[in-house]
């Protein structure tokens, strides 16, 4: 069965240091894969997906990048951090090439920058 | 650009109650219609997927419907128990990797 892991659950990081948030997905080939961010009293907004190794597309501007080194990893990172990075960060999966088995989220990382 | 309504925005049941969750969204052309439900502080899980050609689909005591030409779904949530306090999420996929775009949520109590 496919599972999708997240870590770190919990992060607290001064203004101006760097972010690596990890993600990986086991039990499946191919997949997409995405960054989603929920602000405090605001919805889930789209940050970052990719359909590939290396490929990636970026929904908003932002301080924060992706990368996807490996078919089953995306990470998100930022080189300096700003106070309105803080928030909840989901990783998600979907298959690639179909758009009829919906998505798959991680368990999240709550990061607060203070 | 794809709008996707939750109402209501709060809900507070009885327990035993049958209640019904509803989601719009502006575009029509989407690939499915995903429901979730958030715990305070947790992930998503995810309850209902509806296909674009489908009508509705049926998990335990939640029913979806979708109505892709009116941009309408529905979540009911039959004999509803205090476990179903949570928030509720419906998202519709379309386009390049079908993109999720995500209503704003309905927060769920149900009272003993």
């Amino acid at each position: 069965s496919q599972t999708i892991h997240q870590w770190p659950a919990t992060l607290v990081q001064p203004v101006g240091s760097p972010l690596s948030l990890e993600c990986t997905v086991e039990g499946t080939s191919n997949p997409n894969l995405y960054w989603y961010r929920q602000a405090a009293g605001r919805g889930l907004q789209l940050l970052f997906y990719s359909v590939g190794i290396g490929q990636i597309s970026s929904e908003v501007p932002q301080n924060l990048s992706a990368s996807r080194p490996q078919d089953r990893q995306f990470i998100l990172s930022s080189k300096k951090l700003l106070l309105s990075d803080s928030g909840f960060y989901l990783c998600a999966w979907s298959v690639r090439y179909s758009g009829g088995e919906g998505y798959t989220f991680g368990s999240g990382t709550r990061l607060t920058v203070v | 650009k794809q709008e996707v309504t939750q109402i209501p925005a709060a809900l507070s049941v009885p327990e035993g109650e049958n209640l019904v969750l509803n989601c719009s969204f502006t575009d029509s052309a989407i690939y499915n219609l995903q429901w979730f439900r958030q715990d305070p502080g947790k992930g998503l899980t995810s309850l209902l997927l509806i296909q674009s050609s489908q009508r509705e689909q049926t998990s335990g005591r939640l029913n979806a419907s979708l109505d892709k030409s009116s941009g309408r779904s529905t979540l009911y949530i039959a004999a509803s128990q205090p476990g179903d306090s949570a928030t509720y999420l419906c998202a519709v996929g379309a386009g390049t990797a079908s993109k999720l775009t995500f209503g704003t949520g309905t927060r769920l109590q149900v009272t003993l």
